[in-house]
């Protein structure tokens, strides 16, 4: 099955600054890359997604990268804000005869002082 | 309607007692999933439905039961759980295709005594 590693497990960065998380996947068959931001007591939700067909996708302070030759995606905030805080969860899709059936990576938690 | 509905949002139940958790979505996905995750750690796939019919079941124990009534319903029966299997269970749904993601629901904060 695919496998996903995500680093760093933590990140503390001051208000402002940028902050970069990296995913690496296994299955070179992958052309779907979500990210998840996921607060405390709450849903994950979808931030930003990336297609194989594209190598870097912005919006607003949120931007993807994507290398398919060394297999690994990053996710990109500019000037972050207290708010960002949370935990950042990147996955890739193992396909089967479900459709696509996510995995995902070990997290990230962001820490922003302000 | 966007939406994945999970109710109830907290359960607490005995070792003993028999409950069922519940999720619907009205977004036409086709795929519908039941995951769980503790705390600190990311999301575990259970089980997968695909058009209503089970198409995967990660090993889970058979103290958890899947169900999914018709393509907007799905629902987990829990029998018989242990303490371990506190946890936050999570639904989600998709269209079910290869480059599409997941829309999660609230999850339910279940605490097994």
């Amino acid at each position: 099955g695919e496998n996903v590693e995500q680093h760093p497990s933590t990140l503390s960065v001051q208000e402002g600054d940028s902050a970069v998380i990296k995913c690496t996947y296994s299955d070179s068959a992958s052309n779907y890359f979500p990210w998840y931001k996921q607060e405390l007591g709450k849903r994950p939700q979808l931030i930003i997604d990336i297609r194989s067909n594209v190598g870097e996708k912005k919006d607003q302070r949120i931007a993807v990268t994507l290398n398919k030759t060394a297999k690994h995606f990053s996710l990109h905030i500019t000037e972050t804000q207290p708010e960002d805080s949370a935990v950042y969860f990147c996955a890739s899709p193992e396909y089967n005869n479900a459709g696509n059936m996510l995995t995902f990576g070990g997290g990230t938690r962001l820490m922003v002082k302000p | 309607d966007t939406e994945v509905t999970q109710t109830p949002k907290h359960l607490v139940m005995g070792m003993t007692n028999k409950k069922s958790l519940k999720c619907e979505q009205h977004m036409g996905h086709r795929a519908m999933y039941w995951y769980k995750q503790k705390a600190k750690k990311p999301p575990e796939l259970m089980f997968v439905y695909s058009y209503e019919k089970l198409s995967i079941n990660e090993s889970v124990p058979s103290r958890f039961s899947p169900e999914c009534p018709n393509s907007s319903l799905l629902n987990l029966h829990l029998h018989a759980l242990q303490p371990e299997d506190s946890a936050l269970y999570l639904c989600a749904s998709s269209q079910g295709r290869s480059n599409y993601g997941y829309t999660f629901g609230s999850g339910t904060r279940l605490t097994v005594v």
